[in-house]
């Protein structure tokens, strides 16, 4: 079964501080995937890859970067966290990209920025 | 880009009942439609998905699909307990790979 673990599960952070979220599956998935999700919004995308090395822009990408190391890890990186950033993050990973996919979820990470 | 809603935000039924949760889209061309189920402090996962028009059913989930009305519905017979959680829609455009989520509708199962 697919399997993405995310840490750190929970992080306060002040406003212009740095943060990077981690991301690793084992599942031997091509396509990962970086998500926020806050109320009335649903799941935004705000980055993903489709391998290592390679990154693409999502829906809203201002004020995040990432970067994807190896097939298994994907990172987040916020290097002037805001208070609009805080909200609960989700990793996700699919063998394939495109509508056919089922994507896998991590556990989401829960992030404060006051 | 697409736009989906779905409805009712919250639902409760009790249990043993029918629970009926629905989503719109933007459109017709939309290659996919999947439906996720998120549980408290956990990350979403895929319960059902359907590509062309009609209806899918696995064990206790049918959804349906119906492209002219930019309609799907998911229903849950005998409901549990256990399947209190936030109903998540997903939509797929034909040409574009990209999943569009709806806001979710929360779903209890009373005892």
């Amino acid at each position: 079964e697919a399997a993405v673990t995310q840490s750190p599960r929970n992080k306060v952070t002040v406003t212009g501080g740095n943060v990077t979220l981690s991301c690793r599956q084992t599942n031997s998935h091509n396509y990962m995937y970086w998500y926020r999700q806050d109320t009335g919004h649903g799941l935004r995308l705000i980055h993903y890859s489709y391998g290592a090395g390679n990154l693409q822009i999502g829906d809203v990408p201002d004020g995040y970067k990432a970067t994807r190391t190896t097939q298994e890890d994907f990172f987040l990186l916020l290097e002037l966290a805001s208070p609009s950033q805080t909200s609960l993050y989700f990793c996700a990973s699919s063998g394939t990209g495109g509508a056919l996919a089922e994507q896998f979820f991590g556990p989401g990470t829960r992030l404060t920025v006051l | 880009q697409e736009k989906v809603q779905q409805s009712p935000e919250s639902l409760i039924v009790p249990e043993g009942a029918m629970s009926s949760l629905n989503c719109t889209f933007s459109n017709s061309a939309s290659q996919s439609i999947w439906w996720y189920q998120q549980h408290p402090g956990k990350g979403p996962e895929a319960l059902i998905s359907i590509f062309s028009n009609g209806n899918k059913k696995e064990g206790r989930l049918t959804v349906y699909l119906n492209r002219a009305s930019l309609h799907v519905s998911l229903h849950i017979r005998d409901s549990q307990p256990s399947d209190s959680a936030v109903y998540l829609c997903a939509v797929a455009s034909s040409g574009s790979w990209q999943l569009i989520f709806g806001s979710g509708t929360q779903l209890t199962v009373m005892p």
